[in-house]
């Protein structure tokens, strides 16, 4: 079945690090594929998304590439910074009303 | 801009009783959808509506029921509430199937 796969954590770095979270996916359709990032006590807000492949997303310098033939949609960024510290969510939608597939969240802490 | 807002933020509940979730969102989008979110695994949907008058079950709908009798408004009822319902409850609304999904800031709710 539809589903995502994302690196567990928690995820402690220091800050100006190098920032990696792994997501793969499993999809009988053509999905986009979305970054959510969750601050503690708040919703999730769109971080990033692409929606076909090869496609890159990029925002507040955060960047993810939709990969096919991998199946794959890994979030990086160059230099993280305290403020990125929150639990961040890979996520695909198929294009129809029920069928999003969330991943199970990875918590990343960055310290000074 | 109000976006989507959840209320009550909190909530305890004693095993039995009843409450109502009211999600209410002005960005007249179609989809609204009902999630819950417990620790290690992820979101889950609980039930969504795909526009006025329509609601359909997701992944976990047994306990809960949905209205959504305005199209700004998608109510999550618990008739009669169990510990495992304890968790933290996210709504969402998007404009289109596949477009990003604005979320809710929660509800937390405990249920002894």
């Amino acid at each position: 079945g539809d589903s995502v796969t994302q690196m567990e954590g928690p995820v402690t770095l220091s800050e100006e690090a190098f920032l990696t979270i792994n997501c793969t996916y499993t999809a009988t359709g053509y999905p986009s594929l979305f970054w959510y990032v969750q601050y503690p006590g708040e919703g999730l807000q769109l971080l990033l998304k692409a929606t076909k492949a090869d496609d890159k997303g990029s925002n507040k310098g955060f960047e993810a590439t939709y990969r096919k033939e991998t199946t794959s949609f890994h979030l990086e960024k160059g230099s993280v910074q305290v403020s990125d510290s929150a639990v961040y969510f890979c996520a695909l939608g198929l294009g129809t009303g029920n069928q999003f597939y969330f991943g199970t969240g990875t918590s990343l802490t960055v310290i000074p | 801009n109000a976006g989507v807002t959840q209320t009550p933020k909190f909530r305890v509940l004693k095993t039995g009783q009843s409450m109502t979730l009211l999600c209410a969102q002005d960005m007249n989008h179609e989809y609204m959808y009902w999630y819950r979110q417990d620790p290690g695994m992820g979101l889950r949907l609980i039930h969504y509506s795909v526009g006025e008058g329509t609601t359909a079950k997701g992944e976990v709908p047994d306990g809960y029921n949905v209205s959504r009798l305005k199209k700004q408004n998608f109510l999550l009822g618990l008739e009669s509430a169990a510990p495992s319902q304890t968790s933290v409850y996210f709504c969402a609304s998007s404009y289109v199937s596949d477009s990003p999904l604005h979320f809710g800031n929660g509800t937390r709710l405990t249920v002894t």
